[in-house]
């Protein structure tokens, strides 16, 4: 089983829709927790940490539930700039320094 | 925030020849870098960690005679595939990590590599 599992999509939304993306891991020991935005032939970018209790940050609202081992992250109001790759990234403190796991990445492509 | 510079962007290169890589932190020091790889529509895979003044540590499966990484300064990481082959070329890409930043890692802009 992958360490971070996302559906690869691609979600095709008009501009205006609500997403939401989902991403299960597989390790219990994971700390801590975001989302990446990638486009194309780019470095990801740091969208958003994830916390227990929810957080938002405008358009952008991320969720974990430990128990069950999964992170959401909704986007309102969707942009045709918010098109591009979003990554789940966990933080697994008990790996030899080099923690961060990515997911493959849940491929959005927002439509006019 | 916190600029990561990555450099060479893109490098084309014959099989067989070494490829240097630098990451420097712009604005600030970073006592560990990590190496990352991206093959097409995979997932980052961190190659390496590299802790300033000491060995980096490579992942299962790396091989540390071909990927040289240096770690001279607190801004400045290097890494060097070495004979390098069409197999390698993929997506390089460096990080950062900003001491207190609770596991944030900044990235470079990444470095294409295509070996031919």
């Amino acid at each position: 089983r992958k360490e971070v599992e996302q559906d690869p999509g691609p979600f095709n939304v008009p501009e205006g829709a609500t997403v939401a993306f989902n991403c299960t891991y597989s390790n219990s020991a994971s700390q801590s927790f975001f989302w990446y935005r990638q486009d194309c032939r780019k470095e990801p970018k740091l969208l958003m940490s994830v916390y227990s209790s929810g957080n938002e940050d405008g358009r952008f609202t991320a969720q974990l539930n430990r128990a069950s081992q999964y992170i959401s992250l909704l986007i309102r109001d969707s942009k045709l700039s918010d098109s591009a790759t979003y990554l789940c990234v966990v933080n697994i403190i008990l790996r030899s320094q080099g923690n961060l796991i990515f997911g493959k990445g849940t491929k959005l492509s927002v439509k006019p | 925030g916190a600029v990561v510079s990555q450099h060479p962007s893109w490098v084309i290169c014959k099989s067989g020849t070494s490829v240097k890589i630098e990451c420097r932190s712009l604005d600030f020091q970073a006592t560990t870098m990590f190496w990352y790889r991206q093959f097409p529509k995979q997932s980052l895979m961190l190659m390496a960690t590299s802790n300033e003044g000491s060995k980096a540590t490579y992942e299962q499966g790396v091989e540390k005679d071909k990927f040289l990484i240096n770690h001279a300064s607190l801004t400045l990481s290097t890494l060097t595939v070495t004979s390098a082959h069409p197999e390698d070329s993929s997506f390089y890409i460096c990080s950062a990590r900003m001491t207190g930043t609770k596991n944030i890692q900044y990235f470079g802009a990444g470095t294409r590599l295509s070996v031919l």
